[in-house]
């Protein structure tokens, strides 16, 4: 079966440091995957989607960037962290190229900036 | 551009009682329409989904009816328990919009006992 596994969990910055958030799936290849953030008591905000290795889309511009090393690695990083970067970041993947496949959510981690 | 709307939360609820959530939406095709729970501090859950016309997604008592004519997915479950206290998404995906999920801005529901 397919898992997504996300980490850390929880994580405190302060502002101006770099990020790393990293993402794999297992149990499939060749999927698509996504990043979201969620903002406190918000909804989902599509951030970065990709359909291969080395392919990435963004859907907002921001101070956030993504990068697909490997078929089932996706790494959501940034240079210097903003307070406004503070969220529920989700990392999500599905399979084939038909819209009637869901998405299937990691467990999030939860980034604070101090 | 596709959008999903639905109804604000909080709802709060007694154990047992009757749940509706409302959905709507906008899309240029022909979309595939998904609910989604979120359980306090975690990611999300495919809760059900519909792909065509007059589908009725189903999964651990909620169920929801795609109707095209009214472009809506309401989800409904008969007798709510405590535990289904969550956040609700509704959601659909788009061929033409490169298959990306466009999310309602979820719904807070408590279920008391």
């Amino acid at each position: 079966s397919q898992t997504i596994h996300q980490w850390p969990a929880t994580l405190v910055q302060p502002v101006g440091s770099p990020l790393s958030l990293e993402c794999t799936v297992e149990g499939t290849s060749n999927p698509n995957l996504y990043w979201y953030r969620q903002a406190a008591g918000r909804g989902l905000q599509l951030l970065f989607y990709s359909v291969g290795i080395g392919q990435i889309s963004s859907e907002v511009p921001q101070n956030l960037s993504a990068s697909r090393p490997q078929d089932r690695q996706f790494i959501l990083s940034s240079k210097k962290l903003l307070l406004s970067d503070s969220g529920f970041y989700l990392c999500a993947w599905s399979g084939g190229q038909a819209s009637n496949q869901p998405q299937h959510f990691g467990d999030g981690t939860r980034l604070s900036i101090l | 551009g596709d959008s999903v709307t639905q109804m604000e939360g909080p709802v709060t609820l007694s154990e047992e009682a009757f749940l509706t959530i409302n959905c709507t939406y906008t899309a240029t095709g022909y979309p595939s329409l998904f609910w989604y729970v979120q359980y306090p501090g975690e990611g999300l859950q495919l809760l059900l989904k519909a792909t065509k016309a007059d589908d009725k997604g189903s999964n651990k008592g909620f169920e929801a009816t795609y109707r095209k004519e009214t472009t809506s997915f309401h989800l409904e479950k008969g007798s709510v328990q405590v535990s289904d206290s969550a956040v609700y998404f509704c959601a659909l995906s788009e061929r033409a919009a490169g298959n990306k999920l466009t999310f309602g801005g979820g719904t807070r529901v408590l279920v008391k006992p």
